[in-house]
């Protein structure tokens, strides 16, 4: 069954320094993977999706993915925090079992970006 | 939040009512999902659409019912049978062919008391 993992629920770091948010995953087929974005009380936004193709996949307000075959992991990363990165973000993985789009979404990583 | 949109923001019910929550995109997506938010839960996916007049149950549907009556709305119920009714939803919608990625409502935020 697919599946996907984040293993820590909160990430904290200083602001100028780099970031990465943890992502693991289980599919039987090809992954397809997504981050998204949430502030307080509000919707999902989405960041960045790997379908195919290079392993380094740039997205929204600076962030970036690299996506790593062999350790099934999809780590989210940005080069420089800002405090208004803080956010819950959550990474998900495509339904693969047939033509729908459903996702199956992480627990969720709380990143709080410090001053 | 693009073009979906949930109505009400914030929704107050009593133990026992059943409670619709709306859900509209203008975006043109043949699929929309309903989902479920819970603090350290992530998100729970309740009933699905692919098309109009066709819809599926995902995986915590006991106690809620949807409609498709039209491609722009996708509007869900919360029966008195859902035993757990609190919680923030979430509405989503996608393409389909190759985009893959949902586009979220901003939500709507049920307390039952």
């Amino acid at each position: 069954a697919q599946s996907v993992a984040q293993p820590e629920d909160q990430v904290n770091v200083a602001e100028g320094n780099p970031l990465t948010v943890k992502c693991t995953y289980s599919v039987s087929g090809n992954p397809y993977l997504f981050w998204y974005v949430q502030y307080p009380n509000r919707g999902l936004q989405f960041l960045l999706k790997y379908i195919t193709g290079d392993n380094l996949v740039k997205g929204s307000y600076g962030f970036e993915a690299e996506f790593n075959k062999s350790q099934t992991s999809f780590h989210l990363k940005k080069p420089s925090a800002l405090v208004s990165d803080s956010a819950l973000y959550f990474c998900a993985v495509r339904y693969d079992g047939g033509a729908t789009n459903k996702l199956i979404f992480g627990t969720g990583t709380l990143l709080a970006v410090q001053p | 939040d693009g073009g979906i949109t949930q109505s009400p923001k914030y929704l107050f019910r009593k133990e026992g009512q059943n409670v619709t929550l709306s859900c509209e995109q203008n975006l043109n997506h043949d699929a929309m999902y309903w989902y479920r938010q819970d603090p350290g839960q992530g998100l729970r996916l309740i009933y699905y659409s692919q098309i109009v007049n066709d819809f599926q149950k995902g995986d915590i549907a006991e106690g809620y019912s949807v409609s498709r009556e039209k491609k722009e709305s996708f509007p869900l119920t919360v029966t008195s049978a859902q035993k757990n009714p609190t919680a923030f939803y979430l509405c989503a919608s996608s393409t389909g062919g190759g985009s893959y990625e949902q586009y979220f409502g901003p939500g709507t935020r049920l307390t039952v008391t």
